[in-house]
């Protein structure tokens, strides 16, 4: 079993729509969880860090299941920009400055 | 503010080429790391240097060295290079403080073993 685990999608949705994505983490000591979005043939970029209490920015709402060990990331009012492989990461268990990274969720937003 | 910097962008060798990468940040981070990328792959950590003057391998180290040269900068070399070294690479750079340490990534160089 893979250490996080994403459904790779591609997810197709309209412009306006909500649109959520889960992942699932295998280490239920891992501490730091993390959003990345990454565009074609670019670096990825932090989208934002994921807290136990759950977390909004904007658009874009993180929450943190610690019992069922999943993360999930919900992006409402969804924009063609946001188009992009969403990435799931977790820190490493046993050492907290490496991250273990999940191999992404493709979305495709639609005109 | 230029962040994470990477040079070149692009890279073609022939195979048993050397080179190195080269990776500065001016975020003034402690740690920094070096990935490579492929299709259907993920991201996977090559090295990594927690601090300066230390590193660690990651991943995938096979065919691959790294200098942590002072904070800022941190090398990664191809002393022979192989097809299966064609890939996207990238450096990034961490702080210390507290558990939630997130990465920052260069745009990352383009390297293709002929």
């Amino acid at each position: 079993r893979k250490e996080v685990e994403q459904d790779p999608g591609p997810f197709n949705v309209p412009e306006g729509a909500t649109v959520a994505f889960n992942c699932t983490y295998s280490n239920s000591a891992s501490q730091s969880f993390f959003w990345y979005r990454q565009d074609c043939r670019k670096e990825p970029k932090l989208l934002m860090s994921v807290y136990s209490s759950g977390n909004e920015d904007g658009r874009f709402t993180a929450q943190l299941n610690r019992a069922s060990q999943y993360i999930s990331l919900l992006i409402r009012d969804s924009k063609l920009s946001d188009s992009a492989t969403y990435l799931c990461v977790c820190s490493d268990a046993g050492n907290n400055r490496k991250l273990i990274w999940g191999l992404g969720t493709s979305l495709a937003v639609n005109p | 503010n230029a962040g994470v910097t990477q040079t070149p962008k692009f890279q073609v060798l022939k195979t048993g080429q050397s080179m190195t990468l080269q990776c500065a940040q001016d975020m003034n981070h402690n740690s920094m790391y070096w990935y490579r990328q492929d299709p259907g792959m993920g991201l996977r950590l090559i090295y990594y240097s927690a601090s300066e003057g230390t590193t660690d391998k990651g991943e995938v180290p096979n065919g691959y060295n790294v200098s942590r040269l002072n904070k800022r900068e941190f090398s990664l070399r191809l002393e022979s290079a192989a097809p299966s070294q064609t890939s996207v690479y990238f450096c990034a750079s961490s702080t210390p403080t507290g558990s939630n340490q997130p990465q920052h990534f260069g745009d990352g160089t383009r390297l293709s073993i002929l």
